[in-house]
């Protein structure tokens, strides 16, 4: 079965700074991987995900991830945030076929002005 | 959003009685999903549906039980609420055939005294 480890709990980031946000997942087979935010009190919003084909997925928000097949890594990227960014982030698998998702613990990203 | 309806929002009960929480879909989704999402876990898969009347355990599935009479509903049941499952739930559905995405409920809050 498989697992996800987001590495970093919290992340405070100054506004218009760049940040990453990582992800490693544990599965033996092919895997769908995603990324979703969730705003305070609200449902779950996709960011991106990676299914196939090119290793770098872009997604809403200017949000971009990298999925490494070799160091089992899906690493969540924004080149500048905004203080609209702060929000709680989500890493999810799933092994291909399976349709079962599985969730990481979260980070929650703090932009400070 | 996938048409996905929760039902209740918020509901407060006491402990040892019998909750059901609903899920509407008006889109035909074959795959559907109960998890429940806390400070630190993020969201754990209670049970999930892929069919009418097929319906499997996920990895936190003690004290709930759930059914899929027809394709758009997804009970979700405490057979005898405790305090430990006082958490938000999310219903979410997979819908293989548009790229593998995946839609999530605004959730249902649920406190158990």
């Amino acid at each position: 079965a498989q697992s996800v480890t987001q590495l970093d709990s919290q992340v405070p980031v100054f506004e218009e700074a760049p940040v990453e946000l990582r992800c490693n997942y544990s599965s033996s087979v092919s895997v769908y991987l995603f990324w979703y935010v969730q705003y305070p009190n609200q449902g779950l919003q996709l960011l991106l995900k990676y299914l196939s084909g090119s290793t770098l997925v872009k997604g809403i928000n200017g949000f971009e991830a990298e999925f490494n097949k070799s160091q089992t890594s899906f690493h969540l990227r924004k080149p500048s945030v905004h203080i609209s960014d702060t929000a709680e982030y989500f890493c999810a698998v799933s092994e291909r076929g399976d349709y079962k998702l599985s969730f990481g613990a979260g980070t929650t990203v703090t932009v400070r002005a | 959003d996938a048409g996905i309806t929760q039902s209740p929002r918020h509901k407060v009960t006491e402990t040892g009685t019998p909750v059901t929480l609903r899920c509407h879909q008006t889109e035909n989704h074959r795959y559907m999903y109960w998890y429940r999402q806390d400070p630190g876990h993020g969201l754990r898969l209670i049970h999930y549906s892929y069919g009418v009347k097929d319906t499997d355990k996920g990895e936190v599935s003690d004290g709930y039980s759930v059914s899929r009479s027809k394709t758009e509903d997804f009970l979700l049941t405490l057979e005898s609420a405790t305090s430990s499952q006082t958490s938000v739930y999310f219903c979410a559905v997979w819908e293989p055939s548009s790229g593998n995405t995946i839609y999530f409920g605004e959730g249902s809050w649920l406190t158990v005294v």
